[in-house]
């Protein structure tokens, strides 16, 4: 059965320090990973997607960037975190290609910027 | 993705069930309506999804009109923990295969 794993649940940054989060998928083969932010009280966020290795697409202009340097590795990365980055920080997979498949969530990282 | 709207909450009795209306009028021939609910605190849950047919599976039943501009998701017996916020997507086949959460209904179950 496929898995996806987040990590940390929890984290609070200064700001200006840098970010990073994984998230892997175990499971499957060439899945498309997601990005999303729920800010408090605020809805999801797409971020950044990626369909392959080393694939990225940005839905949202920001100090965030993601990589993707394996198949089922995605990294969401900040040089100097700001405080409007806190939020709700939650990874994604699901099937290619094709609309026909469920997404499957992380249990999220939850981000304090102090 | 093409536009959802649905009632920003509603509310409903312990062991009751529950009808959920999405209203979907500028859907395409193939998107699909997916339904997703997020509990306090946690990541959204896939919940179903249906293209024309009405779906059944272990966590409710998607009613789908047969023009499918309407869904609605049924939930035959809610308990409190069904309690959470409920998202209708539309998903088209685009190369990123990306799901757009709107507003979602806030249900709220009382004992």
């Amino acid at each position: 059965s496929q898995t996806i794993h987040q990590w940390p649940a929890t984290l609070v940054q200064p700001v200006g320090s840098p970010l990073s989060l994984e998230c892997t998928v175990e499971g499957t083969s060439n899945p498309n990973l997601y990005w999303y932010r729920q800010a408090a009280g605020r809805g999801l966020q797409l971020l950044f997607y990626s369909v392959g290795i080393g694939q990225i697409s940005s839905e949202v202009p920001q100090n965030l960037s993601a990589s993707r340097p394996q198949d089922r590795q995605f990294i969401l990365s900040s040089k100097k975190l700001l405080l409007s980055d806190s939020g709700f920080y939650l990874c994604a997979w699901t099937r290619t290609p094709g609309p026909n498949y469920g997404y499957t969530f992380g249990s999220g990282t939850r981000l304090t910027v102090v | 993705d093409a536009k959802t709207t649905q009632p920003n909450s509603m509310e409903s009795n312990e062991e009751e069930p529950v009808h959920l209306p999405c209203n979907h009028s500028t859907i395409s021939g193939t998107d699909y309506i997916h339904w997703y609910r997020q509990l306090p605190s946690q990541g959204p849950e896939y919940v179903i999804h249906g293209l024309t047919s009405n779906v059944n599976n272990r966590m409710a039943s998607l009613a789908i009109a047969e023009d499918r501009k309407s869904s609605t998701l049924i939930l035959h017996r809610a308990t409190l923990r069904d309690a959470a916020v409920y998202y209708c997507i539309l998903r088209v086949g685009n190369a990123g295969n990306m799901l757009t959460f709107g507003g979602g209904t806030r249900l709220m179950v009382k004992p």
